[in-house]
């Protein structure tokens, strides 16, 4: 099992570019989240899917879009790039049953907006 | 408006001895706490964790403490190893807007020195 995966990771854009962050999970899990890093703020949740047909907005969704494509993976969009959006940026899935708490992290994506 | 404090951005600690973690949070509805460990350019990892009806859970050399009345956790780690030198995030579970989310700390960066 690779569990979660994450692509590209390393990413340079230039201010107004657009991207697709991927994801993808093969722990057959319901619930995916998008979340971005940055020093000193420690995980903040962008946006997650608690399960398959249905997102919603985290705590900093301003300036991306996702999609659950299908159980396994959901993608990120930045539709015109900042650079308040160079971060590193962490896919994480979890199982969703009741009483499973644990998130399960890709390896991240690092971008960098210019 | 922090929910969940890690006040202490570093630690640095002798191999052999005990290392403590500190977390506080503010939300009485967070009902499960994790700690997750991160190395650079990897995800985090799940490390230990404790329900909000319990006071300790131990896994090995890792303990965590909970005190609801205090809205305080600790983890604790004995004795610290070199390999031990990660960033660990406190992170704590609720059911908000009908999904089960994390909201984590700052990170506390952990160096083990030989």
């Amino acid at each position: 099992n690779a569990g979660v995966t994450q692509t590209p990771k390393f990413q340079v854009l230039k201010t107004g570019q657009s991207m697709t962050l991927q994801c993808a999970q093969d722990m057959n899990h319901n619930s995916m989240y998008w979340y971005r890093q940055d020093p000193g703020m420690g995980l903040r949740l962008i946006y997650y899917s608690a399960s398959e047909g249905t997102t919603d907005k985290g705590e900093v969704p301003n300036g991306y879009n996702v999609s659950r494509l299908n159980k396994r993976e959901f993608s990120l969009r930045l539709e015109s790039a900042a650079p308040s959006q160079t971060s590193v940026y962490f896919c994480a899935s979890r199982d969703g049953r009741s009483g499973n708490y644990e998130q399960y992290f890709g390896p991240g994506t690092r971008l960098t907006v210019t | 408006d922090q929910q969940v404090k890690q006040n202490s951005p570093s630690l640095s600690v002798q191999e052999g001895r005990i290392s403590i973690l500190n977390c506080d949070y503010t939300n009485s509805m967070f009902d499960y706490f994790l700690w997750y460990k991160k190395y650079p350019a990897e995800g985090p990892t799940f490390l230990i964790s404790i329900s909000s009806i319990k006071d300790k859970n131990e896994d090995g050399r890792f303990t965590v403490f909970l005190n609801k009345s205090a809205k305080h956790l600790s983890l604790h780690i004995v004795p610290s190893q070199p390999g031990d030198s990660a960033v660990y995030f406190c992170a704590a579970s609720a059911l908000i807007q009908g999904a089960q989310k994390l909201v984590f700390g700052q990170g506390t960066r952990l160096t083990i020195n030989p």
